[in-house]
């Protein structure tokens, strides 16, 4: 059965340090891997979004890491700010036999929460 | 530019009812999926639609059932309703259609089931 696992499930960091988000996955063949914020009570927002073949992807403060033959991901989080406390979700892209896009499988999230 | 809309916000329904959402995605978007997110399951993906067509479909029972419209606006309705169909749904929305699109989501429908 397809699965993302992340870790760790909730994180308190110090406002200014960083942190490093976990997501390992067993979907395969997959399309891509998007990693999304989502702060309480609002839908999620894009972050990074990487192809099977792509090993890192930045937006700001956020890098992604893709590993595909460990199908490992991570989600590093510099200088941190209080406005990062949110959920962080990552989701991989099933690709269907014959090259089609197939559903989206999300992890449970991992909550951030950046402390003054 | 508007981004995704979906009404009602906020729903509180009974065992047994049915319910319709509705989500109008950003204009010019041919792409809408829906998604249900409780704290117990997380994020699950529903149904995908593009272009008025079921693209893809999630591992949920009948009773979920969506359809999208020829101004790409879409609805989900769920039948007989059940105390764990209690979730945020949400509704996102894409340009193209490819899996490498960015969708953007909206602040979604909160279904209250007694």
């Amino acid at each position: 059965k397809n699965q993302v696992e992340q870790s760790p499930q909730s994180l308190i960091i110090l406002e200014g340090k960083n942190c490093t988000l976990q997501c390992n996955y067993t979907v395969s063949p997959f399309s891509n891997l998007r990693w999304y914020k989502q702060d309480t009570g609002r839908g999620p927002v894009s972050l990074t979004i990487m192809t099977f073949s792509e090993n890192t992807k930045s937006n700001g403060r956020y890098t992604a890491t893709l590993d595909a033959d460990t199908k490992q991901s991570s989600l590093h989080i510099t200088a941190s700010q209080l406005s990062d406390s949110a959920s962080y979700i990552c989701v991989v892209r099933e690709m269907n036999y014959g090259g089609s896009q197939g559903n989206l499988i999300f992890g449970k999230g991992t909550k951030l929460s950046v402390k003054p | 530019k508007a981004g995704v809309t979906q009404t009602p916000r906020y729903l509180i329904k009974t065992r047994g009812q049915q319910v319709t959402l509705s989500c109008s995605p950003i204009s010019g978007h041919r792409s809408v999926s829906w998604y249900q997110q409780t704290p117990g399951q997380g994020l699950q993906f529903l149904f995908e639609y593009f272009s008025e067509t079921q693209r893809n479909k999630g591992n949920f029972p009948g009773r979920f059932s969506g359809r999208q419209f020829s101004n790409s606006r879409s609805e989900m309705n769920v039948s007989t309703l059940e105390l764990g169909d209690s979730a945020l749904y949400l509704c996102a929305s894409s340009n193209t259609g490819t899996s490498t699109n960015e969708q953007f989501f909206g602040p979604g429908t909160r279904l209250t089931v007694l």
